[in-house]
C-alpha cells in the first residue's frame, strides 16, 4: 500500500530554533515529492523535489530528498511565530495522484 | 497570473441533498485533482482529470463523481450527502512538464452537512 509518513506529528519549539522535519515514502511511480505549508485554508506549495541530493532553498527554509533512502527532510532556521502551520509533504504518484501525509503541526511560541 | 479558483467557498447542505463544487485551474494547466480533508483522515485523494478525461480514482462511493470540460475547468458532484461528507474539499491545478510535477491548490469550499 502506498503510504508517506511524516514525523514528528507535533512540535512546539521557541522563536529562534531550528527545526528539521521529516517525511519517509513508499510509493510506486514515485514521480516528485512536495512540501506545503497549511495555515487555514489551502496548502501553499513550498518545494518540489525530483532528484536525490539537490537542496532546495528559501530564504530560511530548505529541503532535501533521498531517493535510495525514500525520505526527505524540510528545515527552517530562525523560526518565526509566522512559521506556525501544518506542514504537509505529498508523494506524486504518477503525475495524477498526490499521496499525503498526516502533517506535522509546528508551532513557535514567541 | 490567477490562481486556482474554487467556487463556492462555504455551502451547508442538509442530509440527502447534493452538491456541485467548481475548480478554474490555473491558465495553461490541463490536470485538475481533487481532495477531501477531514480531521480524522488528512488529505485524500478523490479523483483526476486530464483533457476531459478521468484518469485516477479514488477509493471513495460511486456518490463522488466529477468531470472536466474542455477549458479545464472542473466541477465535483455528491449526491445523497451524508453527515460524514462535511470536509475541506480542495481541487489542485497541475503542469506536467517532464519530471517537473508541481500541485497548486485553490482556497477549497468547506462542505458542512446537516
Amino acid at each position: 500500500e502506498d503510504k508517506v509518513v511524516q514525523s514528528p506529528l507535533s512540535l512546539v519549539v521557541h522563536e529562534g530554533d531550528t527545526v528539521t522535519l521529516n517525511c519517509s515514502y513508499e510509493v510506486t511511480n514515485f514521480r516528485s515529492l512536495l512540501w506545503y505549508k497549511q495555515e487555514k485554508k489551502a496548502p501553499t506549495f513550498l518545494f518540489m523535489l525530483t532528484s536525490s541530493g539537490i537542496e532546495k532553498k528559501s530564504g530560511r527554509l530548505s529541503s532535501i530528498l533521498d531517493k535510495k533512502e525514500l525520505f526527505s527532510i524540510l528545515n527552517i532556521t530562525a523560526t518565526q511565530t509566522g512559521d506556525s502551520a501544518i506542514y504537509l509533504c505529498a508523494v506524486f504518484q504518477g503525475a495524477q495522484k498526490l499521496v499525503f501525509g498526516q502533517g506535522t503541526r509546528l508551532t513557535i511560541n514567541p | 497570473k490567477a490562481g486556482v479558483t474554487q467556487t463556492p467557498r462555504y455551502l451547508i447542505k442538509t442530509r440527502g441533498q447534493q452538491v456541485t463544487l467548481s475548480c478554474s485551474p490555473i491558465s495553461g494547466h490541463r490536470s485538475v485533482s481533487w481532495y477531501q480533508q477531514t480531521p480524522g483522515q488528512g488529505l485524500q485523494f478523490l479523483f483526476e482529470y486530464f483533457s476531459e478525461t478521468q484518469r485516477n480514482k479514488g477509493n471513495f462511493p460511486g456518490r463522488f463523481s466529477g468531470r472536466q470540460f474542455s477549458n479545464s475547468r472542473s466541477e465535483m458532484n455528491v449526491s445523497t450527502l451524508e453527515l460524514g461528507d462535511s470536509a475541506l474539499y480542495l481541487c489542485a491545478s497541475s503542469s506536467v512538464q517532464g519530471e517537473n510535477t508541481e500541485a497548486f491548490f485553490g482556497q477549497g469550499t468547506r462542505l458542512t452537512v446537516v
